[in-house]
């Protein structure tokens, strides 16, 4: 298995603009996480998702952030309109329903200028 | 909800030596413990866990230790080596079956050769 895969591994951004990140979770893990970190914040929960359903997005930090699940193999975070305070490393991970392992993915390095 | 703190923040040892690394969560309810470490630039990567209804797990030169009584679980690492060297995270979850994580904010370990 090729793990948890995300992409863009590296996205520098002008504020305003529109920034989507992607993730392919590991085949036949049901459970899938975006996390932000930062220095500042260390390791942030985003967003859960439990077979393709968002369960708790209590950690999105603002409507301008918004993540969708369209079917097991793949989700989104998007964020409009960027800000320079968005600036981290965003990592999914996936997990097993009846397991609490969490796989992480290599992240993404977000800049935004 | 649930709180982990974990310490001390920075760990220097010489190659060799032990290291622990501390944290303490606020709900008895938790029950699962993972402990991550992270390299330089990559992943988060699930190193031990353990869970509530055991005291110890060895693996290797790596241990964890868990007080349900306190609330505090530790990470063991034995005769330390240069690529030990990494940001260790501890975390906890389980309550009411929940499998959200709630991490520490991460100990930086500096293992000098």
């Amino acid at each position: 298995d090729a793990g948890v895969i995300q992409s863009p591994r590296h996205e520098v951004t002008e504020m305003g603009q529109e920034v989507t990140l992607r993730c392919k979770p590991i085949s036949g893990h049901n459970s899938l996480f975006w996390y932000r970190q930062t220095m500042m914040r260390g390791l942030e929960l985003l967003i859960y998702f439990n077979n393709n359903v968002p369960i708790d997005d209590s950690g999105m930090p603002e409507d301008r952030f918004s993540a969708k699940m369209p079917n097991a193999s793949f989700s989104t975070l998007k964020i409009q309109p960027s800000e320079p305070r968005d600036s981290a490393v965003y990592f999914c991970a996936s997990s097993l329903a009846a397991t609490y392992e969490q796989y992480f993915g290599p992240g993404t390095r977000l800049t935004v200028t | 909800g649930e709180n982990v703190e974990q310490h001390p923040s920075t760990l220097s040892v010489q190659e060799g030596d032990s290291a622990v690394i501390k944290c303490t969560y606020s709900d008895s309810a938790s029950n699962y413990f993972p402990w991550y470490k992270q390299e330089l630039g990559k992943r988060p990567q699930l190193i031990i866990d353990i869970r509530s209804n055991v005291g110890e797990k060895k693996d290797q030169r790596i241990a964890v230790t868990l007080n349900k009584t306190a609330k505090h679980f530790s990470l063991h690492i034995t005769e330390t080596q240069p690529e030990d060297s990494a940001v260790y995270f501890c975390a906890a979850s389980g309550k009411g079956g929940s499998y959200i994580p709630t991490f520490g904010r991460g100990t930086s370990l500096i293992v000098h050769p």
